[in-house]
């Protein structure tokens, strides 16, 4: 039982290059997310799938995109990447509303 | 709106007590509590919910007053694996179909020293 995974771990883009990272959770969750944390700040949310077949915008969508490609796996996309991007990206699942997150190692990200 | 939490930062001796709060603007209908160590990812607390129910870890107490919108975790006896910087993150409506989306606030930095 792995939990939740995230790969890769680090990136390092360039600006203007596009990557995608992945998210796969074994707990059979309906909720995905998708988090940035900047140093020295709280978690921001990106996007969010509630259940298989829904993604809905958070906080800070803007120069993402995202895909539940099945109830397992939640991708994020950056198409153009940019220096404000630069940050910790954390994947997130949850059974359901009222319930405990469980969160990814995080893949640390850096646009140059 | 984010969560405001406060102190931003504390520092303890081993065995003393502490607590953290976090104050919405916004009616609440949960407050859930997380901890993250320097470079690793945040790992569940505790939630309160509206009406009093809680879940959560047997050692780590929290409350959760409903009309001034506002949520206190306490750490209690304090000891150093307590140290990392905890978040409140905050759930304004229970709608099943909208997951349970999130709003943390910016953290309390806890320092517990020998």
């Amino acid at each position: 039982n792995a939990g939740v995974t995230q790969t890769p771990k680090f990136q390092v883009l360039k600006t203007g290059q596009s990557m995608t990272l992945q998210c796969a959770q074994d707990m059979n969750h309906n909720s995905m997310y998708w988090y940035r944390q900047d140093p020295g700040m709280g978690l921001r949310l990106i996007y969010y799938s509630a259940s298989e077949g829904t993604t809905d915008k958070g906080e800070v969508p803007n120069g993402y995109n995202v895909s539940r490609l099945n109830k397992r796996e939640f991708s994020l996309r950056l198409e153009s990447a940019a220096p404000s991007q630069t940050s910790v990206y954390f994947c997130a699942s949850s059974p359901g509303p009222s319930y405990e997150q469980y969160f990814g190692p995080g893949t640390r990200l850096t646009v140059t | 709106q984010q969560p405001v939490q406060s102190p931003q930062a504390v520092i303890l001796r081993e065995g003393e007590d502490a607590v953290i709060n976090c104050s919405s603007s916004k009616a609440l209908y949960s407050v859930h509590w997380y901890r993250q160590k320097h470079g690793e990812a945040p790992i569940f607390l505790m939630i309160l919910l509206k009406g009093g129910e809680q879940k959560g870890h047997d050692k780590i107490s929290a409350s959760f007053n409903e009309k001034k919108q506002q949520s206190s975790l306490y750490l209690t006896a304090s000891q150093l694996s307590y140290s990392g910087t905890y978040f409140c993150g905050t759930e304004w409506s229970v709608i099943k179909a909208a997951g349970n989306k999130l709003t943390f606030g910016g953290g309390t930095r806890v320092l517990v020293k020998p």
